[in-house]
């Protein structure tokens, strides 16, 4: 049974800094890993997708790797702003339509 | 293109009774997809629907159902309501060979 783990669960930092959002998974035979942003209250908005033969992915200033062999993705926000401030969640696809979650980083970035 | 809808958005049912709870996909896409979002559990697969054809299926109790019509709009019900199914469920819709999903905003099913 696929088993994801983002570390940390929560992370607040002052506006402009650099961060890094972990996360690891337990079954390398996937088939795409894509990080997802969550407002409070809020449905789910896609960031990056990652297909399984990919090594990473940039948007603006996200960027977001994976390594399949070793089960682990990072999330590379740039320059945060206090926009940012969200829970963000990774999940492992294991077909077209069936994702496994995390239990995602709440991010707290302060002006 | 109109975004995944859903419907109602906000829910409160008593214990015992039962729900059904709507997603309307963005058009064209075939493919819809239901996660229960709890606290405690995060989020967690419940079914997809593709073409009206249940295709996958989570590990929640058969008190949970959905189905799928031929214009891809799927509903979800939970009978026989328990307080541990209060949550946020939330569809998703992948227009097919594609891997990404378009979630909707959600309903709020609260069980008191």
């Amino acid at each position: 049974k696929q088993e994801v783990t983002q570390i940390p669960a929560a992370l607040s930092v002052p506006e402009g800094e650099n961060l890094v959002l972990n996360c690891s998974f337990t079954d390398s035979a996937i088939y795409n890993l894509q990080w997802f942003r969550q407002d409070p209250g809020k449905g789910l908005t896609s960031l990056l997708l990652i297909q399984s033969s990919q090594r990473e992915q940039t948007s603006g200033r996200l960027n977001a790797s994976l390594d399949k062999s070793s089960g682990r993705s990072t999330l590379y926000i740039a320059a945060s702003q206090p926009g940012d401030s969200a829970t963000y969640l990774c999940a492992v696809g294991s077909g077209y339509s069936t994702l496994t979650f995390g239990k995602g980083t709440m991010l707290l970035v302060s002006p | 293109k109109a975004g995944v809808t859903q419907t109602p958005r906000y829910l409160i049912k008593t214990r015992g009774q039962q729900v059904t709870l709507s997603c309307s996909p963005i058009s064209g896409h075939r493919s819809v997809s239901w996660y229960q979002q709890t606290p405690g559990q995060g989020l967690q697969f419940l079914f997809e629907y593709f073409s009206e054809t249940q295709r996958n299926k989570g590990n929640f109790p058969g008190r949970f159902s959905g189905r799928q019509f031929s214009n891809s709009r799927s509903e979800m019900n939970v009978s026989t309501l328990e307080l541990g199914d209060s949550a946020l469920y939330l569809c998703a819709s992948n227009p097919g060979g594609s891997y990404e999903q378009y979630f909707g905003p959600g309903t709020r099913l609260t069980v008191t």
